[in-house]
Formats: structure tokens, C-alpha cells, sequence
């Protein structure tokens, strides 16, 4: 199984602002996503992080509001820009393995709350 | 798009047996995933049902019926460890990246 890491694990931050999450895993894979969970709600897909290359969003997400970074196999950035209280949230990395069965591995999440 | 429907909540007894329903809509169905989410922690992976029949795994099993668009988690001789929210997530199309549902959580109380 992977080891999945994340910073910060948890941060309170002021409208307007923007904050950058960053996600290590403890060796190189292809896929690694970027999923949102609100409060009482489902895990989101915001984008997969395409090395070498922009992520691609899903619908309803936009580059501006939520740039990725994905300079290597083992490392991502998501940033949340300009943020406002409804971005207050669980943002989680996934990753998928090679050769496994499509089952994705999650960090352990960073807790986001803007006020 | 799809659409997939699970219980909000659960409660069992220790030492029981609970099954948890999941079912979905979709277009080009691939498989269906169970995610185990305990409070303040990351999901982590229970089963990947891609045909028809109950695939068993310890105390947990998962069933599949592609034709009715259903699935379910039944987990036996519950332990207090096992209250967590259970995801109910599906793959459909071209992609393996799973959509998930809302989750259920599941209280085991003694």
C-alpha cells in the first residue's frame, strides 16, 4: 500500500486569501487526483494532476480558482485562491497504483476552514 | 451523469451482522468500489466488484447485480472498530476514476 502525505493537515484561514496543500506519496505513480469533501457530503473529484502537463478539471472546477502542480511522479500542489467560506472543506490526494485494481489511496486529508 | 443512493445512517449491534445497499445509475458501467472512512481520517479501500456475485474478504463481503444496478456491504460479527461511514463509489465509461456516493454511516453500538 502507498504512503500518502499531506501539509498542512489542517488551517484557518482569512477570506480572500489563498492557501497551497501539498501532497507527497513514497514512490512514483501515473494518477494522482485531487478530491473535495464537504461536510456531511461525498468525496468531489476537483482534477487529476497530469505530470508534465496541466491537470484536467472536472466540471464546476476551474484552473484559476484551483491551480495543480505536479512537477514529479511523487508530488502535488493543489491551491486554493481567493478563498471564501464556502471553500471550507476536507481536500484529499488519491493515487493509484500501477497494476493494481484501480483502487485509489487517499492522505490522510487537510481540514480547511475560512472565515 | 450518474446517480448513486445509499443510506445516510445505520445502527447495529456488536457481535451482528449489518448489510449496507448501495444503487446507482449510470451509462457503461465498469465496477463498483467500497471505501471504509473512519471520523477525521483518509478512506481506504475495502473491495472492487466488477461481476455479478458475492466476493468475501474476512468479516466483509460485497455483492454485485450489474442488471439491477445494485450492490451491497455486509459485514459480520460487527466490532466496535467497525462504526465508520462506508462509500459506495462506481466507474463508468472510459475512466476508472470512481464517483462516489454520500456514505453511510454505520454506528455499532455494544
Amino acid at each position: 500500500s502507498a504512503v500518502i502525505s499531506q501539509k498542512p493537515s489542517r488551517d484557518i484561514c482569512q477570506r480572500g486569501t489563498s492557501l497551497t496543500i501539498q501532497c507527497q506519496v513514497d514512490s512514483q505513480v501515473t494518477m494522482m487526483f485531487w478530491y473535495r469533501q464537504q461536510p456531511g457530503q461525498s468525496l468531489t473529484l476537483i482534477a487529476t494532476a497530469n505530470q508534465g502537463s496541466e491537470a484536467t478539471y472536472e466540471s464546476g472546477f476551474v484552473i484559476d480558482k484551483f491551480p495543480i502542480s505536479r512537477p514529479n511522479l511523487t508530488f502535488s500542489t493543489l491551491t486554493v485562491s481567493n478563498m471564501s467560506p464556502e471553500d471550507s472543506s476536507i481536500y484529499l490526494c488519491s493515487v493509484e497504483y500501477p497494476g493494481t485494481q484501480y483502487e485509489q489511496y487517499f492522505g490522510p486529508g487537510t481540514r480547511l476552514t475560512v472565515t | 451523469g450518474q446517480n448513486i443512493d445509499q443510506p445516510t445512517e445505520m445502527t447495529a449491534t456488536e457481535g451482528a451482522i449489518v448489510q449496507i445497499n448501495c444503487t446507482y445509475q449510470t451509462s457503461g458501467f465498469n465496477g463498483l468500489f467500497w471505501y471504509q472512512q473512519h471520523a477525521g481520517e483518509a478512506p481506504t479501500f475495502l473491495s472492487y466488484n466488477v461481476l455479478d456475485g458475492l466476493e468475501e474478504k474476512g468479516r466483509f463481503s460485497s455483492f454485485l447485480s450489474r442488471s439491477k444496478g445494485y450492490s451491497y456491504l455486509l459485514l459480520k460479527e460487527l466490532q466496535m472498530k467497525d462504526s465508520a461511514s462506508y462509500l459506495c463509489a462506481v466507474t463508468s465509461g472510459g475512466s476508472y476514476i470512481p464517483t462516489f456516493g454520500r456514505g453511510t454511516s454505520l454506528i455499532v453500538h455494544p
